[in-house]
């Protein structure tokens, strides 16, 4: 099993639409979860962190975690096609041997087309 | 505030040889994490310096070394280059710790090619 595991894409959403991105870990020490999104060619730009259970929400952008579940998900409202991109879900936990390290998952590429 | 930087941009080194990649931190960030991307394995953590000492180390082999220097700044190297060594290398920085893992900020990233 792998530590952090998100859907399987890739993932097209007509413009205007509510793009959904789940993601899975393993590790239940985690407490801290992040949303990347990496356009082709860029490196990965940070977009949300959630530490608690619940909603949190940005502009467009609301990240839900469910540590129960281990779970956390990530949806756009109103998705327009330069959020056109890969998506990545990071993990981090205390410190120790997880010092400045987060785990990702294998990415989401998300199409918005007109 | 300026970002991370990294240099340089991009590297073609043949096999055997080494390299050095350079990183400077978000200024008041103490934290540099170094992380390898390719296709097949996606983003891997190779290790963590913060105040000039390597707190944490992933599972990469010895050819990879790094360090930090007193002003934050981090260089990374990587010795007796393979064919897999290319890949896109990423210089994240990040506030002291709160005893988690605190919100990394990604630099450019180093493009290297081995031939």
């Amino acid at each position: 099993q792998k530590e952090v595991e998100q859907n399987s894409g890739p993932l097209s959403v007509p413009e205007g639409a509510i793009a959904s991105l789940n993601c899975t870990y393993s590790d239940r020490g985690s407490q801290s979860f992040f949303w990347y999104r990496q356009y082709s060619g860029k490196s990965p730009e940070l977009i949300m962190f959630i530490y608690s259970n619940g909603d949190k929400e940005d502009g467009r952008f609301t990240a839900q975690l469910n540590k129960a579940s281990q779970y956390v998900s990530l949806l756009i409202r109103d998705s327009q096609p330069s959020d056109s991109a890969t998506y990545l879900c990071a993990v981090g936990r205390a410190g120790g041997t997880s010092y400045g390290k987060l785990t990702f998952g294998q990415g989401t590429i998300l199409t918005v087309h007109p | 505030k300026a970002g991370v930087t990294q240099t340089p941009r991009y590297l073609i080194k043949t096999r055997g040889q080494q390299v050095t990649l350079s990183c400077s931190p978000i200024s008041g960030h103490r934290s540099v994490s170094w992380y390898q991307q390719t296709p097949g394995q996606g983003l891997q953590f190779l290790f963590e310096y913060f105040s000039e000492t390597q707190r944490n180390k992933g599972n990469f082999p010895g050819r990879f070394s790094g360090r930090q220097f007193s002003n934050s700044r981090s260089e990374m190297n990587v010795s007796t280059l393979e064919l897999g060594d290319s890949a896109l290398y990423l210089c994240a920085s990040g506030p002291p710790g709160r005893g988690i893992t605190d919100t990394q900020y990604f630099g450019p990233g180093t493009r290297l090619t081995v031939l």
